[in-house]
């Protein structure tokens, strides 16, 4: 069965500094893999998404991660975060045979201090 | 989010008390499913439906029923509402295939019940 790890429950950085959330994933082919971010009381946004080729994929608000097989991980960074980017961030696996079946992670907490 | 309604955004029920959760897309997506959002569980999956007429359990399923009469609507009933299904609800439209899977949610609806 599949599985995904976001081992940061919570997360402080200040603002201008850079920010890097870990995902951990378990799965035994190669996993579609997302990012979302969910601020106070809404939905959830897509930021990124990973399906195969280039391992480093670009998403918006100036967020990237890198897909690592032999680590199976997916990690999120962002070179300097800004006042709204406090929100909670997904990892989220999809299966192959079963694309539409999203696994998530617990979440990670961001706190944006001054 | 673009494409995908969810009604009602909050709902307080009564334990035992039974109610529909609506949630409509118009996308001509194939693919909808029902999530839960717990505090530090992240998403984890009620029921999903790979089409009209077709459609099968997730991680989380007992104590709620799912039909996809349409390819448009998937609600989502609560037949008995207990107090532990006191939770935020997303509803999912999922689309495509690998690169191009697109995956939509809606806004959430916030379900507590005493």
């Amino acid at each position: 069965a599949q599985s995904v790890t976001q081992p940061d429950i919570h997360i402080t950085v200040s603002e201008g500094a850079s920010l890097e959330l870990r995902c951990n994933y378990s799965y035994g082919a190669t996993p579609y893999l997302f990012w979302y971010v969910q601020s106070p009381g809404q939905g959830l946004q897509l930021l990124l998404k990973y399906f195969s080729g280039d391992t480093l994929v670009q998403g918006i608000k100036g967020f990237e991660a890198e897909f690592k097989r032999s680590q199976s991980s997916f990690n999120l960074r962002k070179p300097s975060v800004h006042w709204s980017d406090a929100a909670e961030y997904f990892c989220a696996v999809g299966r192959t045979d079963s694309w539409g079946k999203l696994q998530f992670g617990a979440g990670t907490q961001v706190v944006v201090t001054p | 989010n673009a494409g995908v309604t969810q009604t009602p955004k909050f709902q307080v029920l009564k334990t035992g008390q039974s109610m529909t959760l609506q949630c409509a897309q118009d996308m001509n997506h194939e693919y909808m499913s029902w999530y839960r959002q717990d505090p530090g569980m992240g998403l984890r999956l009620i029921h999903y439906s790979v089409g009209a007429g077709i459609t099968d359990q997730g991680e989380v399923p007992n104590g709620y029923n799912v039909s996809r009469s349409t390819t448009e609507d998937f609600p989502l009933r609560l037949l008995s509402a207990a107090p532990s299904q006191t939770s935020v609800y997303f509803c999912a439209s999922i689309g495509g295939r690998g690169p191009n899977t697109e995956a939509f949610f809606g806004q959430g609806t916030r379900l507590t019940v005493v």
